[in-house]
């Protein structure tokens, strides 16, 4: 079982390219989001979608953005990276969009910007 | 955005040790509260997801309580081994599936 697979693992960027995240389930889950996790931080929203083609702003929304084309895949885009967004990132889907459902992770994706 | 705390932020207990920490969040507009458990390199892992009916829950040695009219929730391990080592987040779910995690509780079992 993949579950959730997020490509790349690692990945060094300058400031200013821009790059997309990769994350794909194979659970059939509606519920799809991506997080980042700073030092000291818990967490954070930044994107997450209810079912193929309906996305919606987390947290920390600003300078990423996502699409939701089929169920399976649910891709985040950095438009021209920043210092600011060195962090790891986290892709999650759960089966229902009504909640109260496990949400599984991806391994993640350890990017440097610098 | 709801306010998660979670303590102590981290704990050391010896193996054999009983153990809890605390999650207080606000106790209005959530759904459910979820505890996950993080080991280092690896993905957080769902533990539990605790409806609003506040029924305890329990997997081997560990388990939660929730109590929704004050905001909080408690997780037990009992006879903690080295193998619990980990970080345990939780996260409130607010309205659309959205979870709001804390920052954590590190517990690390020493032999």
């Amino acid at each position: 079982n993949a579950g959730v697979t997020q490509t790349p693992k690692f990945q060094v960027l300058k400031t200013g390219q821009s790059m997309t995240l990769q994350c794909a389930q194979d659970m059939n889950h509606e519920y799809m989001s991506w997080y980042r996790q700073d030092p000291g931080m818990g967490l954070r929203l930044i994107h997450y979608s209810v079912g193929a083609g309906i996305t919606d702003q987390g947290e920390v929304p600003n300078g990423y953005n996502v699409s939701r084309s089929t169920t399976e895949d649910f891709p985040l885009r950095l438009l021209s990276a920043a210092p600011s967004q060195t962090s790891v990132y986290f892709c999650a889907s759960s089966s229902a969009a009504g909640g109260e459902q496990p949400q599984h992770f991806g391994d993640g994706t350890r990017l440097s910007i610098l | 955005i709801l306010n998660v705390e979670q303590s102590p932020q981290s704990l050391h207990v010896q193996e054999g040790d009983s153990t809890n920490f605390t999650c207080s969040f606000p106790s209005s507009n959530f759904y459910a509260l979820h505890w996950y458990r993080w080991e280092t390199a690896k993905s957080p892992e769902a533990l539990f997801v605790m409806t609003l009916n506040g029924d305890e829950k329990k997997k081997g040695r560990i388990s939660a309580t929730l109590n929704t009219k004050e905001g909080y929730s408690y997780l037990y391990i009992k006879g903690s081994q080295p193998e619990d080592s980990a970080t345990y987040l939780c996260a409130p779910e607010g309205g659309g599936n959205k979870l709001t995690f804390g920052t954590g509780t590190q517990l690390k079992v020493e032999l």
